[in-house]
């Protein structure tokens, strides 16, 4: 399973976009690239799957440079409820399995 | 759209107690997940279930735990017995192959244990 590296703790102020990068050296030709969010005593939540180039929805963008050696989730114009726990993580569908790291601890400051 | 729903949301017993924690997946999903998550570490997962067959349980201490999938809806995870290194969070998610597409897993909320 590709392993993913992303920061610990990352701060920023309300309004500002975010980027919180990942890298994942040895993804494999079917793996996917998957960001999920995590609230306090909530189960994570999905946020955004890309498999190359960029993705976007209604909550974040996830841009894939050609060789999907690294990852980005941009958070637009973040508030105060962004506050929380991001985990980039790397999966394929045929064993379907999500392998969560330690994540990137996101504090928005007022 | 119900979600993954779990019970109990916090339970706190002793150590060499036992204890049991229940999850009702969202309606269809064929594969079911228990994970463990120790405070400011990402979720591990402990067993996978399609239907009501393992898949994998690999990292599920067997000595002391133990889960179960009966008819392939809800799940039971037992832990006998409860060891202080157990205190985390259980969490619950389920996933069919059709969100997996157009998706993720969906998550319980958890039940935090406490052993004391």
């Amino acid at each position: 399973l590709a392993k993913t590296t992303q920061p610990i703790s990352m701060d920023s102020y309300e309004g500002q976009e975010v980027n919180i990068t990942c890298s994942h050296n040895n993804i494999a030709t079917n793996d996917y690239i998957t960001w999920y969010q995590q609230f306090p005593s909530q189960g994570p939540r999905f946020i955004i799957q890309g498999y190359k180039t960029k993705v976007t929805n209604e909550v974040a963008s996830l841009f894939i440079p050609a060789d999907r050696k690294s990852s980005t989730l941009s958070l637009p114009r973040v508030s105060l409820s962004d506050t929380a726990v991001y985990y980039c993580l790397v999966f394929n569908f045929g064993n379907e399995k999500l392998t969560f790291g330690t994540g990137t601890r996101l504090t928005i400051i007022p | 759209e119900a979600g993954v729903a779990q019970s109990p949301r916090y339970k706190i017993i002793e150590k060499r107690q036992s204890v049991a924690f229940w999850c009702n997946p969202i309606s269809g999903h064929a594969t079911l997940y228990w994970y463990q998550q120790i405070l400011g570490q990402g979720p591990k997962l402990l067993i996978q279930f399609q239907n009501n067959g393992v898949v994998d349980d690999s990292q599920l201490p067997k000595d002391r735990f133990s889960a179960e999938r009966l008819k392939g809806v809800d799940s039971t995870l037992k832990i006998q017995p409860a060891k202080l290194e157990d205190s985390a969070v259980y969490l619950c998610a389920s996933s069919s192959l059709t969100d997996l597409y157009g998706g993720g897993y969906t998550f319980g909320s958890g039940t935090r244990l406490t052993v004391v």
